[in-house]
């Protein structure tokens, strides 16, 4: 099975500083999903990426993936409060299953 | 975008007990549902896939008789935790893509406490 890991497993940030997590993969992803989460609550669609090389923008939030598709970055701009929580990288490797990685507690401080 | 609601919210039962998590999609159609458990601080960790008019797969370490899954619907998954256990106790969450290798919907999670 295939094993996402993100890094790092919590970050603290001073409001306003930018910030990026990584997510890598042990191989080849089909679909690469950028989740945010309130622990206890759903997950909020962040972007999804499918081309090697890809780079999509929302709001402050970039999100990357790389030409061999086994490793995303997602990167945060002028962070505000409203950015806390725990990120969450998902990845399909082409069975339709959407499995998580480890998770990223984000932590914004004034 | 799409709706995928989950039922009940939050759910206290007794041990040895069984206790059924509901989890439908309101605007779309959802041959494949997929559900998740949570523990704190922790990643979702993918327990099954649910398949509409077909028994439900795996994954490994998941045990079938105790985490019951039924697809009974286009639009509805149940999961049924039978007599429940403290150590199930969790955060139990279900999601459904509106079409395969795209963007999935959550629902809200349910958060089990079993005493």
């Amino acid at each position: 099975s295939q094993e996402l890991e993100q890094s790092p497993q919590s970050l603290i940030v001073q409001e306003g500083k930018n910030l990026t997590i990584n997510c890598t993969s042990s191989k080849t992803l089909y679909g690469l999903y950028w989740y945010k989460q309130k622990y206890g609550e759903g997950l909020i669609f962040l972007m999804m990426l499918q081309k090697g090389g890809e780079e999509k923008s929302h709001e402050k939030i970039t999100a990357k993936l790389d030409e061999k598709k086994q490793q995303s970055s997602l990167h945060i701009t002028a962070s505000q409060p409203s950015h806390a929580g725990i990120y969450l990288c998902g990845a399909t490797v082409g069975n339709e299953k959407l499995t998580f990685g480890t998770g990223t507690r984000l932590t914004i401080i004034p | 975008g799409a709706v995928v609601s989950q039922h009940p919210s939050w759910v206290i039962c007794k041990s040895g007990t069984s206790v059924k998590i509901e989890c439908r999609s309101l605007d779309f159609q959802a041959t494949t549902m997929f559900w998740y458990r949570q523990f704190p601080k922790q990643s979702l960790m993918l327990m099954a896939t649910s398949n509409e008019g077909s028994k439900a797969t795996y994954e490994q370490g998941v045990e079938k008789d105790k985490f019951l899954i039924n697809h009974a619907s286009l639009t509805l998954s149940t999961l049924t935790v039978t007599s429940a256990h403290p150590e199930d106790s969790s955060f139990y969450i279900c999601s459904a893509p509106l079409q395969l290798n795209t963007e999935a919907f959550f629902g809200q999670g349910t958060r089990l406490t079993v005493v």
